[in-house]
């Protein structure tokens, strides 16, 4: 079946480092692909998306490629800041079958020092 | 907006006692998910409904959880009886339509301990 894995965490960087938290799926069609950020005590937010092969998705700074030929979606950032200090969770979406939901990595708790 | 709205946010239990959990989706958004968080198991999806009917309730762990949407604006999920095993944080979201595009939007969880 379908599946998301990601890089263990935690992820612990100075400001302005350099962010890559890698992603790679397994899937069955054409999914989407989606990484969402959990900052404490709230739920999970949208951060960015791509829904076919070669497109990028960004956002606040942060961007994804989706690779059909590596099956990957590495999450990246130029210069982190400290309020970017969270759980980052990669996801895949069904191909297009009405009532598909969402699937997530174990998520990646990235901290950021400055 | 509100948002998905979660009640209560944190809940308190001894084993064998009955738990309901609620959720409000937000408004025009006809599919909702029930998720639970643990740090062994990740984000696990427990059921999902589109339209009011459920359409994978699969990741349901065992009879002891149920969930229910009677109307488009109220979902309940609920442990009975619960166990110290349940304890995690449980989230739901919604989105406009489930399929490839979709995204979700979470509430900001329930966090159940069970003792």
């Amino acid at each position: 079946g379908n599946s998301v894995t990601q890089m263990e965490g935690p992820v612990t960087l100075s400001e302005e480092a350099f962010l890559t938290i890698n992603c790679t799926y397994t899937a069955t069609g054409y999914p989407s692909l989606f990484w969402y950020v959990q900052y404490p005590g709230e739920g999970l937010q949208l951060l960015l998306k791509a829904t076919k092969a070669d497109d990028k998705g960004s956002n606040k700074g942060f961007e994804a490629t989706y690779r059909k030929e590596t099956t990957s979606f590495h999450l990246e950032k130029g210069s982190v800041q400290v309020s970017d200090s969270a759980v980052y969770f990669c996801a895949l979406s069904g191909s297009g079958q009405a009532g598909t939901a969402l699937i997530f990595g174990k998520g990646t708790t990235l901290s950021v020092s400055s | 907006d509100a948002g998905v709205i979660q009640s209560p946010r944190h809940e308190v239990t001894e084993m064998g006692q009955e738990v309901t959990l609620r959720c409000k989706p937000i408004s025009g958004h006809n599919s909702l998910f029930w998720y639970r968080q643990t740090m062994m198991r990740g984000l696990e999806l427990l059921i999902y409904f589109n339209n009011n009917v459920p359409i994978d309730d699969s990741g349901m762990p065992e009879d002891r959880f149920s969930a229910k949407m009677p109307n488009a604006s109220f979902s309940t999920l609920k442990i009975q009886p619960s166990e110290p095993r349940d304890s995690a944080v449980y989230f739901c979201a919604s989105s406009i339509r489930t399929g490839n595009n979709s995204p979700l939007h979470f509430g900001n969880g329930t966090r159940l301990t069970v003792t």
